[in-house]
């Protein structure tokens, strides 16, 4: 069946060039979930989309960083003028529903970033 | 703030043994912990999950212990196998009643022949 989907699987850029992650949740899923894994760590949370609304945007890093869901499905995290320290890999989850239950968080493959 | 920690980065074990993967977290008002498994270059994938109201809850040689009392959680993987070798996360929730969660930094599970 078709899980979370992610585009590109790799990405290598140069500092200060902007550049746009995609992510296609499963069918159906309502919430969207936005992470940034570096090296050897954790996950860390960015984003939050509740159907095209972003209720918590509390983990993006600076205002380099924004993303967008538009029709309750795809969704895209766009960083502006990218550092070095911007490299990791971004995940993207989907549950069925983010709100007033716990729900499996499905991931996606995530996508490779390397800024030069 | 809510918090979650490991208490090692890599675990090695001897295929068939058993592994024992532990975490802590902060907030005692946490209801629900789950853990993740991420293998190289995949999104982690859930593995099994537990409530507050329970101290143990076990899925296919898997098992996982909550003790509320010292804010400890762990993850046994019974007669450990070549394919369990991956990055355990546990996760608890940023906001109860959500599935917003705070994962903690992973511990690398390494299986030896």
């Amino acid at each position: 069946g078709a899980g979370v989907s992610q585009s590109p699987s790799n990405k290598v850029t140069e500092k200060g060039k902007d550049v746009e992650l995609r992510c296609d949740p499963i069918s159906g899923h309502t919430a969207l979930y936005w992470y940034r894994q570096s090296l050897g760590q954790g996950l860390e949370f960015l984003i939050y989309f509740q159907g095209n609304s972003a209720p918590d945007k509390s983990g993006l890093p600076s205002d380099r960083f924004s993303a967008e869901r538009t029709g309750g499905s795809v969704s895209t995290l766009t960083i502006q003028r990218t550092q070095q320290e911007d490299s990791a890999v971004y995940l993207c989850a989907s549950s069925i529903t983010g709100t007033n239950s716990y729900n499996e968080q499905f991931f996606g493959p995530g996508t490779r970033l390397t800024v030069l | 703030g809510e918090s979650v920690g490991l208490h090692l980065p890599t675990l090695s074990v001897q295929e068939g043994d058993n592994s024992i993967i532990n975490c802590a977290y902060s907030n005692s008002a946490s209801d629900y912990f789950i853990w993740y498994k991420q293998e190289s270059g995949k999104g982690p994938q859930f593995i099994i999950d537990i409530r507050s109201n329970m101290d143990k809850r076990q899925g296919q040689r898997v098992t996982v212990l909550l003790n509320k009392t010292v804010k400890h959680l762990s993850l046994q993987i019974a007669a450990t196998q070549p394919g369990d070798s991956a990055v355990y996360f546990c996760a608890v929730p940023r906001v109860l009643n959500t599935d917003k969660l705070i994962f903690g930094t992973g511990t690398r599970l390494q299986v030896f022949p």
